[in-house]
């Protein structure tokens, strides 16, 4: 079985702070991807990364950057974390191959005060 | 129009009866499509893959496939309430990337 783990499940930091989220697959996946997932807006994709030291913006990127030094980890930063940062983020993986599904880790509830 | 709609609910069924949740997508080109299934507070779980046209079943769930209206279903036989989730339908998107669109998702509510 495909395991994504994500480093914490719920998180709380201060506005302004730097917050690291961090994200391990055990399946060799050469695509990895980060998402935020708020009510009525559903899943939204922040960046991915289909190798490494290779990235991409998603569709919001703004007020995140994204790590990946090795292939299993890819980090999720907020460079100045903000109260509108506040929710759900989703990692994913998936084999780069055509017709490949997303495999989700369990989530970071994040929430900004 | 969105690259990707479903029906965001609430969907209602009596234990034991059919579920069917369906999903319309945009980009004609489109070749593989999944559904997960979310329950409350907890993270997009895969149920199912479909990659040609017509049905394929696992289980007492079925997706089904139409790239001509281009639409995709899901239908769930016999319910329950178990089944109560939000399930999203996936579009993987052109070119090479692995990226999916995602739906905004189907809640549906199995009642005893």
């Amino acid at each position: 079985d495909v395991k994504v783990t994500q480093s914490s499940r719920y998180l709380v930091k201060r506005t302004g702070e730097k917050v690291f989220l961090e994200c391990v697959q055990d399946m060799d996946h050469e695509n990895m991807f980060w998402y935020r997932q708020d009510p009525g807006l559903g899943l939204r994709l922040i960046y991915f990364s289909y190798d490494v030291k290779m990235k991409e913006k998603g569709d919001i990127p703004e007020g995140y950057s994204v790590s990946r030094e090795k292939k299993e980890r890819f980090s999720l930063i907020l460079e100045s974390a903000s109260t509108n940062q506040t929710s759900m983020y989703l990692c994913a993986s998936s084999w780069r191959g055509g017709g490949q599904p997303q495999h989700f880790g369990d989530g970071t509830r994040l929430s900004i005060l | 129009q969105k690259e990707v709609e479903q029906n965001s609910g609430p969907l209602s069924v009596p234990e034991g009866a059919i579920a069917s949740l369906n999903c319309t997508y945009s980009d004609r080109v489109s070749q593989s499509f999944f559904w997960y299934r979310q329950y409350s507070g907890k993270s997009p779980e895969l149920i199912m893959s479909i990659y040609s046209n017509g049905d394929k079943e696992d289980g007492r769930f079925t997706a089904q496939l139409n790239k001509a209206s281009q639409y995709v279903s899901l239908l769930i036989r016999d319910s329950q309430p178990s089944d109560s989730a939000t399930y999203l339908c996936a579009v993987r998107s052109r070119g090479n990337t692995g990226k999916l669109i995602f739906g905004q998702g189907t809640t549906l509510q199995v009642k005893p």
